[in-house]
Parts: C-alpha cells; sequence; structure tokens
C-alpha cells in the first residue's frame, strides 16, 4: 500500500529556515497536503500543492514537489516559536473502487530555539 | 462557523466498558471519516463514510463500529474497550473527494481516551 515517509525530528534557532521533507510511494496521487498540528490540537491544514505543480509559495511557506522522484518538502522562512509543532505531510491518492484516501506520514516535531 | 467539534475532549475508560465518541460538523460536508493517532504513529483512518446511510471500513477497524444517519454525524463506537484502544481520535470531514478537485479534511480538535 501508499506509505509517506518524514524524518521525526527537526530543530532550528528562531529566525533561520526550517526544511521539513517528506518522500511517498504512490503515483496517482492528485493533491499533497502540509497540515500542522499544535500541542492538543487537531490538524491544521497549513498548505497544499497540486501533483502536476513544482512549486507553490504562501507567504513564508514554500512548497516544493519532485514528482519524479516523489519528494515533497515544505520550507519555512523566518522561522519563530509559534511555528513549533509537529508537521504532517498526507498524499491523496485513489485507493480503489472510485475512492481517494489520505495517507499521512507520523510527523516531524518542529523545535524553535529562541 | 463551529466547523468539526468532537464530544467529549478527554475520557477515561476499564477495560471491557462501551462508549460512544461523537463526532458532528456543520460544513454540509459528504465526506466523514475516524482517524486515531498514536504516539510517532502519525494518523491511522479507522473508518469514513460518503454519505448518510454509507460507511466503510479503513485501515484499523478492528474492535470498532460507526453510523451514518444524517450527513452532519457520524458517531464512532467501542463495544469492549481495550487498552490497545488507548489513543487520540480524530473525526474529520471534507467535500466528495473528485480526481482531480482539492477537497481538503477538517478536523475536530480530537479525543483523547484511555482505557486502564
Amino acid at each position: 500500500g501508499e506509505d509517506v515517509e518524514q524524518s521525526l525530528f527537526l530543530s532550528v534557532r528562531e529566525g533561520d529556515s526550517s526544511v521539513i521533507n517528506c518522500t511517498y510511494t504512490d503515483s496517482s496521487s492528485t493533491y499533497l497536503y502540509w497540515y500542522k498540528q499544535e500541542p492538543g490540537a487537531g490538524l491544521q491544514l497549513l498548505t497544499y500543492i497540486f501533483s502536476n505543480m513544482d512549486m507553490k509559495q504562501d507567504q513564508r511557506l514554500t512548497v516544493l514537489l519532485n514528482k519524479k522522484d516523489k519528494h515533497l518538502s515544505l520550507r519555512i522562512a523566518d522561522t519563530q516559536t509559534g511555528d513549533s509543532a509537529i508537521y504532517f505531510c498526507a498524499d491523496h491518492a485513489y485507493s480503489g473502487a472510485g475512492s481517494y484516501q489520505l495517507t499521512f506520514g507520523k510527523g516531524t516535531k518542529l523545535s524553535v530555539i529562541p | 462557523n463551529a466547523g468539526v467539534t468532537q464530544t467529549p475532549k478527554f475520557r477515561i475508560l476499564k477495560i471491557g466498558q462501551s462508549m460512544t465518541l461523537q463526532c458532528t460538523q456543520d460544513m454540509n460536508h459528504n465526506y466523514m471519516y475516524w482517524y486515531r493517532q498514536d504516539p510517532g504513529m502519525g494518523l491511522k483512518l479507522i473508518y469514513y463514510s460518503v454519505g448518510a446511510g454509507i460507511t466503510d471500513k479503513g485501515e484499523v477497524p478492528n474492535g470498532y463500529n460507526v453510523s451514518r444517519s444524517t450527513t452532519e454525524d457520524f458517531p464512532l463506537r467501542l463495544e469492549l474497550a481495550a487498552p490497545s484502544q488507548t489513543s487520540v481520535y480524530f473525526c474529520a470531514s471534507s467535500y466528495p473527494h473528485a480526481g482531480t478537485g482539492n477537497q481538503p479534511q477538517h478536523f475536530g480538535d480530537g479525543t483523547r481516551l484511555s482505557i486502564l
């Protein structure tokens, strides 16, 4: 089945850029999402990219997609302490019988050092 | 605009007890989902529903049941609670997924369930 892999931890200094990486296996991916989860809260949609795009920029966030290598990254510019959270990569792909499902990575815990 | 609302937020159960986790959404979404989140394991799909009266199993359905009598509500039932079901449970909803349509899932704040 589909597999989505992320590194589990990332630590950066406040003001630096953060890059969170994700790899996926499914060739039928349509959209790839980044969700943010703050402690004790649910998942909040951060941004997404359509599978035929290479890059998407949204204020401090840049998403890069290498479809050939099935590699997705999220860059956060000027990282702030409020960006400390767990970031989930999720792949929206066809799962059979007319159904599409999201497969989540295990999440990358971003710690921002003041 | 409430979005996806889950109740209760926290619950402690004894082994063998039963309970229902409630989920309701006010966005008129057809699709609804239940996930469980275990530490360091990401989210696993338990059950999902594409509309009222229709439910289907996800990746980890054993020990759970669902029903979908209305568009708004999608309760998750644990019949005989086991320690392995200690987890954080998230409900989500979305518009129907077309092949090329972007319909992200919207999540509730979760129910933290401990079974002792």
